[in-house]
């Protein structure tokens, strides 16, 4: 059955860049898009469509793609952005990644 | 200002049916293009899609809870409704809801905004 793969976790210091990714057999026909969740919290969409970023996230947060392959790229991370992130693709159903946590050292 | 709120029970029974209402603002389930999905995530674990309601009232459902599931709304009251049988202990999870627009270009679709969820413990 179709999978989308996730890094359990990726560790950055503050100011680096942090890049998660995602892998997935339809992804290069399907878009992706990207959430993140802190504990206790509903998700949050922060990239759609691969790369747009949505009003009121900020501008560090950006997303990309390559074959089946999509990043979200995280660029002079803050502790504020340690958090779990979730990849997600769809046609009739929908199909998230198993999440990574992201952790800010 | 687009809200969303679940409600429902927070605990069942097994074998018991689990009924939960996503009540919703500022936005419109008759406006084309416009759907609300329901997502779960059992305590630790990823999140899973459940099914999806659009405008039109096409329904869509995960294969593997198919057989479980039903979606409805009610566009004059702004709430859909998931209704889940057969409810077992790993059904235990926060489930959500979710507006859901349609991307027209390419057929998919995401979550744009979530309700804060709801725990449902299954046990008896």
């Amino acid at each position: 059955s179709y999978e989308l793969t996730q890094p359990p976790s990726v560790s950055v210091s503050p100011g680096q860049t942090a890049r998660i990714t995602c892998s997935g057999d339809a992804l290069p026909k399907q878009y992706a898009y990207w959430y993140q969740q802190k504990p206790g919290q509903a998700p949050v969409l922060v990239i759609y469509k691969d790369s747009e970023r949505p009003s009121g996230i900020p501008e560090r947060f950006s997303g990309s793609s390559s074959g089946t392959t999509v990043t979200l790229t995280i660029s002079g991370v803050q502790a504020e952005d340690e958090a779990d992130y979730y990849c997600q693709s769809a046609d009739s159903s929908a199909l998230f990644g198993g999440g990574t946590k992201l952790t800010v050292l | 200002q687009v809200t969303l709120r679940e409600s429902g029970p927070a605990l069942v029974k097994p074998t018991q049916t689990l009924t939960l209402t996503c009540t919703f603002s500022g936005f419109s389930l008759s406006t084309s293009g416009m759907c609300v999905s329901w997502i779960r995530q059992p305590p630790g674990k990823a999140l899973e899609w459940l099914a999806r309601i659009d405008w039109d009232d096409d329904k869509y459902y995960s294969t593997s809870l198919k057989t479980r599931l039903t979606i409805s709304k009610d566009t004059s009251k702004n709430q859909v409704v998931l209704t889940m049988t057969n409810m077992d202990p790993v059904d235990t999870a926060t489930y959500y809801c979710a507006r859901t627009p349609l991307d027209y270009d390419s057929s998919g679709y995401y979550f744009d905004y979530w309700g804060q969820g709801t725990l449902v413990t299954v046990s008896s």
